[in-house]
């Protein structure tokens, strides 16, 4: 069974300058996590889906960030403009069904905002 | 709101000593605990989850974990390190269709 992927794994702007990330969850799986992991820190969500549905997007900073999930599948997660306290590993997990708690994650995505 | 405290944000041990990594949460109501692993540039893997049925829970690499309702702990143990545990180690509580995470454990195992 394959994993979660994402991509890019790394990626280094400059502050104001855009970024989009991707990610593939496993296979039907219904619910997918952008989480957010600063150095030194445990992941903090951003979004969560239930298929192509938002479920919590209470600690996305709306202003800055937008997060998608077209035809239930995989999603893009976008910075726009970017913040150099934005610098961090974003990862995408994705889980069966919310209720079962049982999170898969990716690789994730090291951001570098100069 | 749940929230998971882990103690000690950097434990050392000697390689075949005993790896003791702590964590408590805070909700009154048991939630579904889990423990995580994350090599360097990997994503989190999961190490076991306790889901409400025996206390004492086996995970993958030799862990286990004991679920403690009265001191609302679920620490993680190995009795004997060896140098591929190193890693950064997180424990998450279920709430509300979503975890929460601990802000982790660096274990470093010296040989």
């Amino acid at each position: 069974e394959a994993g979660v992927a994402q991509s890019p794994r790394y990626k280094i702007i400059e502050k104001r300058q855009s970024v989009a990330f991707w990610c593939n969850p496993i296979s039907g799986h219904a619910t997918l996590y952008w989480y957010q992991q600063i150095l030194g820190q445990g992941p903090k969500l951003l979004i969560q889906f239930q298929n192509n549905g938002v479920v919590d997007d209470s600690q996305l900073p709306k202003d800055r960030f937008s997060a998608e999930r077209l035809k239930g599948v995989d999603s893009t997660l976008k910075i726009q403009p970017a913040k150099l306290e934005d610098s961090a590993v974003y990862l995408c997990a994705s889980s069966l069904a919310a209720d079962l708690y049982e999170q898969y994650f990716g690789p994730g995505t090291r951001l570098t905002v100069t | 709101a749940q929230s998971v405290t882990q103690l000690g944000s950097h434990v050392s041990v000697s390689e075949g000593a005993l790896v003791l990594l702590r964590c408590n949460y805070s909700s009154s109501v048991p939630p579904y605990l889990f423990w995580y692993v994350q090599y360097p540039n990997q994503g989190l893997q999961l190490l076991l989850k306790y889901t409400s049925a025996a206390t004492l829970v086996k995970g993958i690499n030799g862990f286990e974990a004991e679920f403690k309702k009265s001191e609302t702990s679920f620490h993680l143990t190995k009795p004997s390190a060896h140098m591929s545990d190193a890693a950064e180690y997180f424990c998450a509580a279920s709430g509300n269709y979503k975890l929460t995470f601990g802000k982790g454990t660096l274990l470093t195992v010296n040989p």
